[in-house]
């Protein structure tokens, strides 16, 4: 969905460093999420944001953190990028007032950590 | 942990067939959504089914939901190449989405 922007589209590092993986959003939505996929794993939630400053934990938050300074922009740091958080990494924007949460999705950021 | 479960993990079909897809669920929910996903693209809502509800219909696409059996199918009919992708159902409760694995769709010419 082109109203929901992420970069990079793909990134490798090394073992670790600092990573920071941005997703904007035109959609006006309230609500943004954070999720991981790995092969044969369906999406989980690492974080997620109401609002502004609102940030609370997902299923798998260990060795993330994230920043929502801006209702548009919700950004996911690795502070110290290790192998096993190699994955496809999707930010998700909905809108409180539609019932349902339906979710809209960016187009992924492939991460490689060596 | 996850909370649904698709069935099967993979199903290859022929064009023109019909594809059906079974999530299983755990706990209690407020709706169900479908996904689907083209490979390594993000995910795109398909239909959502409530609580209330125990079926539902988009074009080709007819969703069921047995809230007492804690399951729900999905059916695409007259199935097309073009419908080759993956398939998550996720159940909404709490605020949030839970997705399960997904099943791998291949529809051949």
């Amino acid at each position: 969905d082109a109203d929901v922007t992420q970069t990079p589209r793909n990134r490798i590092t090394k073992t670790g460093k600092r990573i920071m993986l941005e997703c904007s959003q035109t959609k006006g939505h309230d609500r943004m999420y954070w999720y991981r996929q790995d092969p044969g794993l369906g999406l989980r939630l690492i974080y997620y944001s109401f609002d502004v400053k609102d940030i609370n934990k997902g299923e798998i938050s260990d060795g993330y953190s994230v920043s929502r300074q801006a209702q548009a922009k919700f950004s996911l740091s690795l502070e110290s990028a290790i192998p096993n958080q190699t994955a496809l990494y999707f930010c998700a924007t909905s809108d409180l007032r539609e019932n349902g949460n339906e979710q809209f999705f960016g187009p992924g950021t492939r991460l490689t950590v060596l | 942990s996850q909370q649904g479960e698709e069935d099967p993990q993979a199903l290859s079909i022929q064009e023109g067939e019909n594809a059906t897809m079974n999530c299983s669920y755990k706990t209690s929910i407020n709706n169900l959504q479908w996904y689907r996903q083209n490979s390594g693209r993000g995910l795109v809502h398909l239909i959502l089914i409530r609580s209330n509800e125990r079926e539902k219909h988009s074009g080709r696409l007819r969703v069921t939901l047995d809230t007492s059996k804690k399951s729900s199918s999905l059916l695409i009919t007259a199935s097309r190449a073009a419908d080759t992708a993956s398939y998550f159902c996720a159940t909404h409760g709490y605020n949030k989405l839970i997705f399960g694995a997904g099943t791998r769709l291949a529809v051949h010419p």
